[in-house]
């Protein structure tokens, strides 16, 4: 069970906006940065989003990240056929269940 | 450009021990904090360990006392030597380098096979 809480399926069709959420605790989110990751199996994890809502360079301005309290979302919008991935979010985590913790993940689907 | 190539895996007998190697190109390992996360069959990513610049350390519980991270500055190089395997460690092994997340940048990873 991971330390980090993520719905296992969203799904959405071409064009729309969804919305992944991830929980968390006082230990991780509640008081370090947030990021996302884009996984296609068999390939390179993908940086989406770091300190919460930062995008690196290259990263299309239809992925967003906030967070608010112990808690965090990565919105897509405008949904792509090739936006359907596994998405993960990770935190630092202050307790002894080590220093960084991820989500359980979200298989993405566009329909 | 950072880049990272994993290479190592293989099928391995239980109790057995591997290393695991990251070359990495484009940017000096020994200036930043590199990690190991894992992926097992059908299971999400999971962070296995972390050294940072100035050498710290760090596990998660699941592999403390039976793997550890290291890196040789003048080939540039991560490793993970995984003693005590188990099949519960099957799963593909990335490297990656921390800058801003746990890991901005991510090799395509090597699968380690723990079976008899």
């Amino acid at each position: 069970q991971s330390v980090l809480t993520q719905p296992p399926s969203a799904s959405g069709t071409p064009g729309q906006r969804v919305t992944i959420s991830c929980s968390g605790s006082s230990s991780n989110i509640g008081s370090n940065y947030v990021s996302w990751y884009q996984h296609l199996p068999g390939t390179a994890p993908k940086l989406l989003i770091y300190r919460n809502n930062q995008r690196p360079s290259g990263v299309p301005d239809r992925f967003s990240g906030s967070k608010s309290g112990t808690s965090a979302s990565l919105a897509i919008s405008g949904l792509r056929s090739e936006d359907e991935a596994d998405y993960y979010c990770a935190a630092w985590d202050d307790s002894l269940s080590g220093p960084w913790v991820f989500g359980g993940g979200t298989k993405l689907t566009v329909l | 450009e950072a880049q990272l190539v994993e290479s190592g895996g293989g099928l391995i007998q239980p109790g057995g021990s591997l290393r695991l190697s990251c070359a990495a190109s484009g940017f000096i390992v020994s200036r930043n904090y590199m990690s190991w996360v894992r992926q097992a069959p059908g299971k999400g990513l999971e962070w296995v360990s972390v050294i940072y610049s100035g050498g710290n350390t760090y596990y998660a519980d699941s592999v403390k006392g039976r793997f550890t991270i290291s890196r040789d500055n003048s080939k540039n190089t991560l490793y993970l030597q995984m003693n005590s395997l188990r099949a519960e460690d099957t799963a593909v092994y990335y490297c990656g380098l921390g800058e801003a997340s746990i890991a901005d940048y991510w090799g395509q990873g090597t699968l380690v096979t723990v079976s008899s």
